[in-house]
């Protein structure tokens, strides 16, 4: 089965400066998430969609980042304009209800944001 | 939201057992207790869930305290590869606000 797919998997840019970021989940799977990694720290959630609903967002900086899912499957996230402490992996999960017991996800491996 | 308490870091010696504890004094009846292991550069994957029950698979075992109160990931024999920051958290089916905290990172020595 595919995993997760996340592109890109590294960028740079300049504070102020737009990025976009695209997850592709595990076919099937209903819910789709995107966390922030600060680095020491632990996945902080973002976002969650159930199908293409957003069913939580409250630590979302709403100012300046936004994510859509489209069709209720790929996922894209946009940060603009980008901050310092933006800096960050940024990580898509999907879970499935009936794979392996209650919403375990299934993580992608990450684009890695660097904000100069 | 239920949280969880980690010890920062352990170590282990290769070939030897390891017991990773996890404090979770305010957890529900309906909340799941979940393993995610995070190696160096990669997302987080699966390890073990539990609800009640102590449960085995091939990566590991979860020992659950009657009370539900803490929990213990059991590696039964640490590999160099098992090095990573281990994390556990609580989570409802279909639940929202999954909350990850710091973790503990696992050194294993050869």
């Amino acid at each position: 089965e595919a995993g997760v797919a996340q592109s890109p998997r590294y960028k740079i840019i300049e504070k102020r400066q737009s990025v976009a970021f695209w997850c592709n989940p595990i076919s099937g799977h209903a819910t789709l998430y995107w966390y922030q990694q600060i680095l020491g720290q632990g996945p902080k959630l973002l976002i969650q969609f159930q199908n293409n609903g957003v069913v939580d967002d409250s630590q979302l900086p709403k100012d300046r980042f936004s994510a859509e899912r489209l069709k209720g499957v790929d996922s894209t996230l946009k940060i603009q304009p980008a901050k310092l402490e933006d800096s960050a992996v940024y990580l898509c999960a999907s879970s499935s209800i009936r794979d392996r017991g209650p919403d375990t996800q299934y993580f992608g491996p990450g684009t890695r944001l660097t904000v100069l | 939201d239920a949280k969880t308490t980690q010890p920062n870091s352990m170590e282990s010696n290769e070939e030897e057992p390891v017991h990773l504890p996890c404090n979770h004094s305010t957890i529900s009846g309906t909340d799941y207790i979940h393993w995610y292991r995070q190696l160096p550069s990669q997302g987080p994957e699966y390890v073990i869930h539990g609800l009640t029950s102590n449960v085995n698979n091939r990566m590991a075992s979860l020992a659950i305290a009657e009370d539900r109160k803490s929990s213990t990931l059991i590696l039964h024999r640490a590999t160099l590869r098992d090095a990573a920051v281990y994390y556990c958290i609580l989570r409802v089916t279909g639940g929202f606000k999954t909350i990850f905290g710091a973790g503990t990172r696992l050194f294993v020595k050869a």
